[in-house]
C-alpha cells in the first residue's frame, strides 16, 4: 500500500487478556517505530527497529509490552496482561532516508481500550 | 534533544495565512526543526522540516531565524480541514522525536 496500514484499529480488551497490534510499514522502509498517545497527549516513543534488529526499546512501560519485527518488515506489539492504564493509540511509523534530515511517516493507529 | 514551546491555542479565519511559531533556544547545530500536525482521530502527519534555511512544499513554509532559537510554520490559505493540533519537534534525527503539546490550530469558517 500507499501508507503505514495498522490492524486492528480498534481493539477492546478485557483486563488481563493479551493483544498484538500489527503494522504493514511502508515498502521498502528499513526503520520501523512504535509510539503511544494517551489522551490528550502527545504520541511518546517505545521502541525502534531497523530491518529486523530492535535497535532501542527504551520507552517499553514494562516487560508486559514486546515488539517483534522477524523478518524485517510488518511488526507486532504484543501486550501482556493488559491493565487499564494500557488503553491508548498505538501508533506505528516507518522511515525514508532524505538527503536532509530524514522523514517519519506515521499511520492511522491501533486504538486499545482496556475494559 | 533541545526543547521547543509552543502556544497552546490559535485561531486562523479560513482563506488567511496561518502563522504558527515556536521557540527552540537550546537548539544545537545539528539539529533539525521538524513540523507534524495531527487531525483528530489520524496518525501525525509529516508536513516539512530544515536545518537553517527556509523551506517550503506544496503544504507549508518553514521559516527559521538566523539565529536558529524559533521557527514559524505558514500555512499560506488555511481550510478547514487544517485544523488540527500542530507539533514542532527538534531533533538530530527522525529516529528520536520527542512530541509535547503541540498548538490546536482552529481555522473558522
Amino acid at each position: 500500500g500507499a501508507g503505514v496500514s495498522q490492524s486492528p484499529r480498534y481493539k477492546v480488551a478485557k483486563r488481563g487478556q493479551d493483544v498484538a497490534l500489527r503494522c504493514d510499514p511502508i515498502s521498502g522502509h528499513v526503520s520501523l517505530f512504535w509510539y503511544q498517545q494517551a489522551l490528550g497527549q502527545g504520541p511518546e516513543f517505545l521502541t525502534y527497529f531497523q530491518n529486523e534488529a530492535q535497535l532501542d526499546k527504551s520507552g517499553l512501560p514494562s516487560d508486559r509490552f514486546f515488539a517483534e519485527r522477524p523478518e524485517g518488515s510488518v511488526s507486532t506489539l504484543k501486550i501482556q496482561r493488559t491493565q487499564q492504564e494500557d488503553s491508548a493509540v498505538y501508533l506505528c511509523a516507518s522511515m525514508v532516508e532524505g538527503n536532509s534530515g530524514n522523514t517519519i511517516y506515521f499511520g492511522e493507529g491501533s486504538w486499545l481500550t482496556v475494559v | 534533544d533541545a526543547k521547543t514551546t509552543q502556544p497552546p491555542s490559535m485561531d486562523c479565519a479560513e482563506g488567511r495565512a496561518a502563522n504558527l511559531p515556536c521557540n527552540h533556544s537550546t537548539i544545537s547545530g545539528n539539529e533539525y526543526v521538524y513540523w507534524y500536525r495531527q487531525i483528530h482521530s489520524q496518525g501525525p502527519q509529516y508536513i516539512i522540516h530544515g536545518l537553517k534555511n527556509n523551506e517550503t512544499n506544496e503544504m507549508a513554509s518553514l521559516i527559521i531565524t538566523e539565529d536558529r532559537k524559533s521557527s514559524t510554520l505558514i500555512l499560506p490559505h488555511a481550510t478547514l480541514r487544517d485544523t488540527a493540533v500542530y507539533y514542532c519537534i527538534v531533533s538530530g534525527s527522525a529516529r528520536q522525536l520527542t512530541f509535547g503539546s503541540g498548538t490546536q490550530l482552529t481555522v473558522l469558517p
